[in-house]
This record gives C-alpha cells, sequence and structure tokens, in this order.
C-alpha cells in the first residue's frame, strides 16, 4: 500500500509570493492534517480535515490555508510569504479522526 | 507549562541496555497517544500507539499509559545504534486528528 505523498519536495520562494502544497493520503485514509515543523517551534498543528471539512486549525495567521477534496486529497496555501515561514510542512493521513497518523515526508520550503 | 512535556534529553544508553522515555500531558480529555521516531532530514515514523491505561508491547518496544497521573511513556528493550533518533510524544483529544506533540527527546545508542 502507498504511503502519504507529498509535492513538491522542496519549494524555495521570496518573500511576497505565495505557495500552494499538496498531499496525497494513504488509500483509504480520509482524515489529513498538516503540521509546521521548525528547529524552534517544533511540530505545531496547522489544520485538519475530514468530509472535505475543516474541523480544526492551529493558531497560524489567516494567510495560511487549507482545502480537502472529495477523494481526500488536501493542498494548503501560504500567501504573502514571510522569512519566517521557512520550514518543514508535513502532512498526515489517518482513517478518521484521532486514529494513528502516517506522515508523508514532507515539503521542505525555503523564503528567501 | 507546556501542553506535552517530554523528559529532556539528550539520552545516551549504551548498545543492548533499555531506554526509557517519559511523556506527561495537561489535558485530561485526551484519548489517544502516540510515539513518533524521526531520523535527521526526515519526517516522524509512527512507532507505538496507545489509547488505553497499561502496557502495550510491540516487539521490543512497550508503550505505558496512565491516564491519571497523566504520563505515557515508551521503553526501547535491547537498544540498537539504530534506534538513535528523535523520539516524538503527541496527544489527541478524543475522535480528534490534531495532535499536539512533544519537543521530542534525542536518543543515542553508543556501540
Amino acid at each position: 500500500k502507498a504511503g502519504v505523498t507529498q509535492t513538491p519536495r522542496y519549494l524555495i520562494k521570496t518573500r511576497g509570493q505565495q505557495v500552494t502544497l499538496s498531499c496525497s493520503p494513504i488509500s483509504g485514509h480520509r482524515s489529513v492534517s498538516w503540521y509546521q515543523q521548525t528547529p524552534g517551534q517544533g511540530l505545531q498543528f496547522l489544520f485538519e480535515y475530514f468530509s472535505e471539512t475543516q474541523r480544526n486549525k492551529g493558531n497560524f495567521p489567516g494567510r495560511f490555508s487549507g482545502r480537502q477534496f472529495s477523494n481526500s486529497r488536501s493542498e494548503m496555501n501560504v500567501s504573502t510569504l514571510e522569512l519566517g515561514d521557512s520550514a518543514l510542512y508535513l502532512c498526515a493521513s489517518s482513517w478518521v479522526p484521532g486514529n494513528e497518523q502516517f506522515f508523508g515526508p514532507g515539503t521542505r520550503l525555503t523564503v528567501l | 507549562q507546556k501542553e506535552v512535556e517530554q523528559n529532556s534529553g539528550p539520552l545516551s544508553v549504551p548498545e543492548g541496555a533499555i531506554a526509557s522515555l517519559n511523556c506527561t500531558y495537561s489535558d485530561r480529555g485526551s484519548q489517544s497517544f502516540f510515539w513518533y521516531r524521526q531520523y535527521s532530514g526526515k519526517s516522524p515514523e509512527l512507532i507505538m500507539f496507545i489509547y488505553s491505561n497499561g502496557d502495550k508491547e510491540d516487539g521490543r518496544f512497550t508503550a505505558q499509559l496512565n491516564k491519571a497521573s497523566q504520563y505515557v511513556s515508551l521503553l526501547i528493550r535491547d537498544s540498537q545504534p539504530s534506534d538513535s533518533a528523535t523520539y516524538l510524544c503527541a496527544v489527541n483529544e478524543a475522535n480528534a486528528g490534531k495532535s499536539t506533540f512533544g519537543d521530542g527527546t534525542t536518543l543515542t545508542v553508543k556501540p
């Protein structure tokens, strides 16, 4: 069974630009969560989606948004990028919310 | 106070020894508990999950949960150099896909 896939794996952007990251969950998994990982802050929760609905949102500014499609694939968008947005963005999927989550390889975003 | 706290590292044990990793959480509504292993430059890998009080064993790994004390631990028996990694404790509320992570404990197993 294929694992969680994320695209792209690496991104370099400049301040002010926007970026869209994609996540395909494990087949059959309907819950997708996004996390930001930085050396200083650790793993921070961004969003949780289940059945195309955002169920939870972390403490991030409105520049961070996301969505989930009917096939459970999810995207997150960051607008007006700032230097501090440089991080590893991780997507995790599970059968349903609360079950064990499996992480994708992440997208490493660098903002210059 | 952080919502999920892990014992400060780094933790160093000799090969073959038992490594003990500890985690406390503040939200009494927490229902699901996970341990992840993360190698440098890689994403977290799920190694154990536990939902009920008591012990859960899987190979060399044992997770222990005590909801009354708000405490979850991970024991690694017969530690191997390949176990050297950062171990992350994560806690979820009931039926929630939001995980709150601790800062992690870095384990080094010396040959």
